[in-house]
């Protein structure tokens, strides 16, 4: 089992929907999530922490489920330059030492 | 921009050629990281530094090396380029965000093709 999964998409999403992403990792000791943002041949960017209340950033908005070792993104009122890959990313503990975990991603496609 | 350059940003070698991408940092950060990204396997830690001349080995680390000679440049080694070592690489650094949590930031990333 991989320690993070992602459905890997492509999620194909006219301009305006609300498009949702999840996630699970397997290691209940992880203290630190995030979910980042990757466009074609580029770097993978941070877009947003996810804290255990949840949080929001706009028209995004993450959720955690430590219970069920769950993270969400939702996305509202998507625009086409929403398009990318989203990563889900899982650290287990504090300190630099401490190695992020990457998923494969899921791919978004905001259509016209 | 965490002010991470990678250089060279493409390279194509042969097999069993050596082959050095170094990393800059312009930030005085401490920790600095080495990933490579391949379909369908997602960002893996191949060796990852917590200071000059202190490195250790993440999950794929066989078949590369690194060094850190001074805080800004982290260095890493194919000592005998493989096909399988075709991918792209990405340097990291770690940063601490306002609410506590400590992440990393990417550099642009150097794509390497053995054949």
């Amino acid at each position: 089992r991989k320690e993070v999964e992602q459905d890997p998409g492509p999620f194909n999403v006219p301009e305006g929907a609300t498009v949702a992403f999840n996630c699970t990792y397997s290691n209940s000791a992880s203290q630190s999530f995030f979910w980042y943002r990757q466009d074609c041949r580029k770097e993978p960017k941070l877009l947003m922490s996810v804290y255990s209340s949840g949080n929001e950033d706009g028209r995004f908005t993450a959720q955690l489920n430590r219970a069920s070792q769950y993270i969400s993104l939702l996305i509202r009122d998507s625009k086409l330059s929403d398009s990318a890959t989203y990563l889900c990313v899982v650290r287990l503990g504090t300190g630099g030492g401490n190695k992020l975990t990457f998923g494969t991603g899921t791919q978004l496609k905001v259509e016209l | 921009d965490a002010g991470i350059t990678q250089s060279p940003r493409h390279k194509v070698t042969e097999t069993g050629t050596p082959v050095t991408l170094r990393c800059h940092q312009t930030e005085n950060h401490r920790y600095m990281y080495w990933y490579r990204q391949d379909p369908g396997h997602g960002l893996r830690l191949i060796h990852y530094s917590y200071g000059v001349k202190d490195t250790d080995k993440g999950e794929v680390s066989d078949g590369y090396s690194v060094s850190r000679s001074k805080t800004e440049d982290f260095l890493l080694t194919l000592e005998s380029a493989t096909s399988s070592q075709t991918s792209v690489y990405f340097c990291a650094i770690s940063e601490l965000l306002a609410g506590g949590q400590e992440t990393q930031y990417f550099g642009p990333g150097t794509r390497l093709l053995v054949l």
